[in-house]
């Protein structure tokens, strides 16, 4: 079952902040996230794995939540290069367990 | 240092016809896999392979194949097109198990089938 995203979509003003949750119906070995821009492929983000601390990478940074089976990524002080559509992975222990949710289409604005 | 490159690009297919996306990667990964993305949605994993020689089915693998005789190569065969394979195909690879390692993907093949 793909895991479900929120909010579908939000705007925001250059400088303002942003939060993207992923929510799953079974238990997760590990959470990723990409970034999409239109036309574009996929582009990897970070990977929280079972076990693992939340994770951050300059204004961008998510956590794992294993008991809730959630996670949620965070972007602060956001920059117009952080439009896109945020897409989770949930994946479970098998290759093929891998499932993406259906994304959350981010427009920042100057 | 290519990363994942997929050719063709764009292609439009009547139904029933057949083709063959193709699939090459420079970074010696062992795991490649087939997703489809249809508008609006997430992906949805086709066809993987662990290694050369073997495959195994993903999400939604009716009306596909795939093959692997090499690392570098993992080709993604339509047989007989169906307007509800109109998508855009993504070829990613890993390093090892998808669900610990980061997938790198392709540019992606936008089909029509009409």
């Amino acid at each position: 079952q793909q895991p479900v995203q929120s909010p579908q979509a939000v705007i925001l003003r250059e400088g303002e902040d942003a939060v993207i949750n992923c929510s799953s119906s079974k238990a997760l070995y590990s959470v990723h996230w990409y970034r999409q821009k239109h036309g574009e492929a996929p582009v990897f983000l970070m990977i929280l794995l079972k076990g693992g601390e939340q994770k951050g990478h300059e204004k961008i940074s998510a956590s794992f939540n294993e008991k809730k089976q959630q996670s949620s990524l965070y972007l602060t002080a956001s920059q117009l290069s952080y439009s896109g559509t945020y897409f989770c992975g949930t994946g479970g222990r098998k290759n093929n367990d891998m499932r993406f949710g259906a994304g959350t289409r981010l427009t920042v604005k100057p | 240092n290519a990363g994942v490159t997929q050719t063709p690009k764009f292609r439009i297919l009547k139904i029933g016809q057949s083709m063959t996306l193709q699939c090459t990667q420079d970074m010696n990964h062992n795991y490649m896999y087939w997703y489809r993305q249809d508008p609006g949605m997430g992906l949805k994993l086709i066809y993987y392979s662990v290694g050369a020689g073997i495959t195994d089915k993903g999400e939604v693998p009716n009306g596909y194949n795939v093959s692997r005789s090499t690392t570098e190569d993992f080709p993604l065969r339509l047989e007989l097109a169906a307007p509800s394979q109109t998508s855009v195909y993504f070829c990613a690879s890993s390093v090892t198990g998808v669900s610990s390692y980061e997938q790198y993907f392709g540019p992606g093949t936008r089909l029509t089938v009409t």
